[in-house]
C-alpha cells in the first residue's frame, strides 16, 4: 500500500524567509497530493494541491511541486509571516484502488521566529 | 454550503457510558470519513463510508460503531470507552472515486473527546 514520508517533523524560520517541507510518496499510481494547514485546536484545511499531471503549481505565497520519477513532492512557503506557524501535512490518494481514502505524512510543526 | 459540521464540540464521558458524535455535510459528496486524532499525530482514519455503505473499517474495536443514516449524516456511537480514546475526532467529507478523479476531503472541526 501507499507510504508517505515527510520531512522535516520541525522546522524554525525566522519571518520573511522561505520554508520548504518534502515529502516523498511509494505507490506509482498515486495521482493526487494535498496539503493540509492545522493550527492548533483546529480542522485540518486544505491549502493547496497537485494532481499527477502538473509539475508545479502556485497560489500567491505558497508553491507545490511534484516529480513523478522520484516520487516526491514539496511545499514552498515564500515572506513566511507569523499566521503560517502550524502544522503542515502532506498526504497522497491512491489511484486504482476501490478505496476512497488518503495516505498522511506525518507532519510538519512550523514556526515562524519573529 | 462548502462547510462540514460537527457536534458536540466538546465531550466528557466515562468508561460506562453510552454516547454519540454526529456530523453533517450538504455538498453532495458520497463519501464520508470519520478519522481518530492525537496530540501532534496525523489523523488516524478510522472508518470510510461510500454511498452510505462502510467500505473501509481500519481495524477499529467495536466499542467504536459507525452509523450513516443518509448521505448527509455520519454517526459514530461510543459504548464503554477507555481513557486512551480521548482524542480529536475528525469527520470529513469527499466526493468519491467515482464521482470524480479526485478526492480532496474537507474536514469538520472535530470533537475533543475526554474519557475519565
Amino acid at each position: 500500500g501507499e507510504n508517505v514520508e515527510q520531512h522535516p517533523s520541525t522546522l524554525s524560520v525566522q519571518e520573511g524567509d522561505s520554508a520548504v517541507i518534502k515529502c516523498t510518496y511509494s505507490d506509482s499510481a498515486s495521482n493526487y497530493f494535498p496539503w493540509y494547514k492545522q493550527e492548533l485546536g483546529k480542522r485540518p484545511q486544505l491549502i493547496i494541491d497537485i494532481r499527477s499531471n502538473v509539475g508545479e503549481k502556485k497560489d500567491q505565497r505558497i508553491a507545490v511541486t511534484l516529480n513523478k520519477t522520484a516520487k516526491h513532492f514539496s511545499l514552498h512557503i515564500t515572506e513566511t509571516q507569523p499566521e503560517d506557524s502550524a502544522v503542515y501535512f502532506c498526504a497522497a490518494t491512491p489511484q486504482g484502488g476501490r478505496d476512497d481514502k488518503i495516505i498522511f505524512g506525518k507532519g510538519t510543526r512550523l514556526h515562524i521566529l519573529p | 454550503d462548502t462547510e462540514v459540521t460537527q457536534t458536540p464540540k466538546h465531550l466528557v464521558m466515562g468508561m460506562t457510558n453510552k454516547k454519540s458524535l454526529k456530523c453533517e455535510q450538504h455538498m453532495g459528496h458520497r463519501a464520508m470519513y470519520w478519522y481518530k486524532q492525537k496530540a501532534k499525530k496525523p489523523p488516524e482514519l478510522m472508518f470510510v463510508y461510500s454511498y452510505e455503505k462502510l467500505s473501509i473499517n481500519e481495524s477499529v474495536p467495536s466499542r467504536f460503531s459507525p452509523e450513516c443514516p443518509n448521505s448527509s449524516l455520519l454517526n459514530l456511537h461510543l459504548h464503554a470507552l477507555q481513557p486512551e480514546d480521548s482524542a480529536l475526532y475528525l469527520c470529513a467529507s469527499s466526493q468519491t472515486l467515482r464521482q470524480g478523479s479526485y478526492n480532496e476531503q474537507f474536514f469538520g472541526p472535530g470533537t475533543r473527546l475526554t474519557v475519565l
